[in-house]
């Protein structure tokens, strides 16, 4: 089974820190892809990363950066966190052939984080 | 562009009732289609997809769906909810030479006993 891990379950951050939040997966997924969650609004995408260094913005990476130095790993990155940014964030993987876009995405638990 | 709207906020059924849950999308080029559900406190685990072929698809947990492409739907059915059906509905959809799904707003399923 694929394992998506979110290092954090909750976290709590100031308005203006710099915050990580760190994804792994364990099935060598060529795609992975960090959402948020908010009520009313479901799913939005953030960013995604199709290879390791390669990253494709999102509909909303206004306030985010990312990072792929490995495979296995995909960091989301608020560069000064606002209070706008508080919500659950999703980290999901997925293989990436022409044929396996229509693979699942497996997801992690998600992190939710506040700022306040 | 691609998008999906998911016109209820809840869906109430009594276990043993059908469920529907409703979809609709647009995309350019042809569409792909995936239901996801949430349990409380968890992340989004995959139920079923269509990519072409039947309309009706069946996936986990004896949910199906069926895609009606002049009415731009997907609508997610069970033929006799159970109230460990309770969660949350997430309907995507991938859009030819898109790599990444739009999802909708969600649907909180609530299955009275």
């Amino acid at each position: 089974d694929v394992k998506v891990t979110q290092s954090s379950r909750y976290l709590v951050k100031r308005t203006g820190e710099k915050v990580f939040l760190e994804c792994v997966q364990d099935m060598d997924h060529e795609n992975m892809f960090w959402y948020r969650q908010d009520p009313g609004l479901g799913l939005r995408l953030i960013y995604f990363s199709y290879d390791v260094k390669m990253k494709e913005k999102g509909d909303i990476p206004e306030g985010y950066s990312v990072s792929r130095e490995k495979k296995e790993r995909f960091s989301l990155i608020l560069e000064s966190a606002s209070t706008n940014q508080t919500s659950m964030y999703l980290c999901a993987s997925r293989k990436d052939r022409v044929s396996s876009y229509n693979s699942p995405l497996h997801f992690g638990n998600g992190t939710r984080l506040t700022v306040t | 562009a691609q998008s999906v709207a998911q016109p209820e906020d809840q869906v109430n059924v009594a276990e043993g009732n059908p469920l529907t849950v409703k979809c609709t999308y647009s995309v350019s080029g042809n569409p792909y289609l995936f239901w996801y559900v949430q349990y409380p406190n968890r992340g989004l685990q995959f139920l079923l997809k269509y990519i072409t072929g039947d309309n009706l698809v069946k996936g986990s947990y004896g949910f199906e769906a069926e895609f009606n492409k002049s009415q731009t739907s997907f609508h997610l059915k069970k033929p006799s909810a159970l109230v460990s059906d309770s969660a949350l509905y997430f309907c995507a959809v991938r859009g030819t030479g898109r790599r990444a799904l739009t999802f909708g707003s969600g649907t909180r399923l609530q299955v009275q006993p």
